[in-house]
């Protein structure tokens, strides 16, 4: 299996400011012939499900702010938060989707300073 | 709009068996393979296992086979997900996903979106 691996655990950030969350994974996900990593990101705020973010490491989905981008590739990756709103307080996961079984990280978890 | 709705929370006792329902709606309900995912209290996302709606068939995350059995039933449009031998640790919170796009010619692996609005399962004597 592909073990995904965020830091840091958590985070604190003022409100305006930059928050990144970093994600490495065991084995590349980049499917080369493609040029596309099979990597997404997810935010879950308490009693809700998982929310999809970002995939392809880099593409926001539809309705997302664009204070929201992917970065990365291989088995480095980065989810940044150009200016944190107190709305974006929640835990943060990325996913591989290369292979099955589809492994997530173990979240990193965004509060306001 | 594409959509999964699970059924309703349950409780369970130790040795018991839950059966876990997700309705899809809104997309051809055979081109796109289902995920189950379990989220313990206070923990992270756990991937449980697939199932391709067309034709059923499954795959198991190792640490439930032989206590898991993922089915579907394509007039309804719904999957269903049976985990038995239930222990306290298997409580959590169940959701389904829509992954693998396969409405194509060929079959590709794609993030999981939408999510159902989880199924919280309670193991306790």
């Amino acid at each position: 299996d592909i073990v995904m691996t965020q830091s840091p655990d958590s985070l604190a950030v003022s409100l305006g400011e930059r928050a990144t969350i970093n994600c490495k994974s065991s084995q590349s996900v980049l499917y080369s012939s493609k040029n596309e990593n099979y990597l997404a990101w997810y935010q879950q705020r308490p009693g809700q499900p998982p929310k999809l973010l970002i995939y392809w490491a880099s593409t926001r989905e539809s309705g997302v702010p664009d204070r929201f981008s992917g970065s990365g590739s291989g088995t480095d990756f980065t989810l940044t938060i150009s200016s944190l709103q107190a709305e974006d307080v929640a835990v943060y996961y990325c996913q591989q989707y290369y292979t099955t079984p589809q492994t997530f990280g173990q979240g990193t978890k965004v509060e306001i300073k | 709009q594409v959509q999964l709705v699970q059924s309703g929370a349950e409780v369970k006792t130790p040795g018991a068996s839950v059966k876990v329902s997700c309705k899809a709606s809104g997309y051809t309900f055979n081109s796109y393979y289902i995920h189950w995912v379990r989220q313990a209290p206070g923990q992270g996302l756990e991937w449980v296992g697939l199932i391709n709606p067309s034709g059923g068939s499954t795959s198991y995350a190792q640490k439930f086979q032989g206590r898991i059995t993922m089915t579907r039933e394509p007039s309804t449009s719904t999957v269903y997900m049976e985990l038995s031998s239930l222990r306290s640790e298997d409580t959590a919170v169940y959701y389904c996903a829509r992954g693998t796009d396969c409405s194509r010619t060929n079959c590709r692996r794609r993030w999981f979106d939408p999510w159902g609005q989880g199924t919280l399962v309670t193991v306790s004597s």
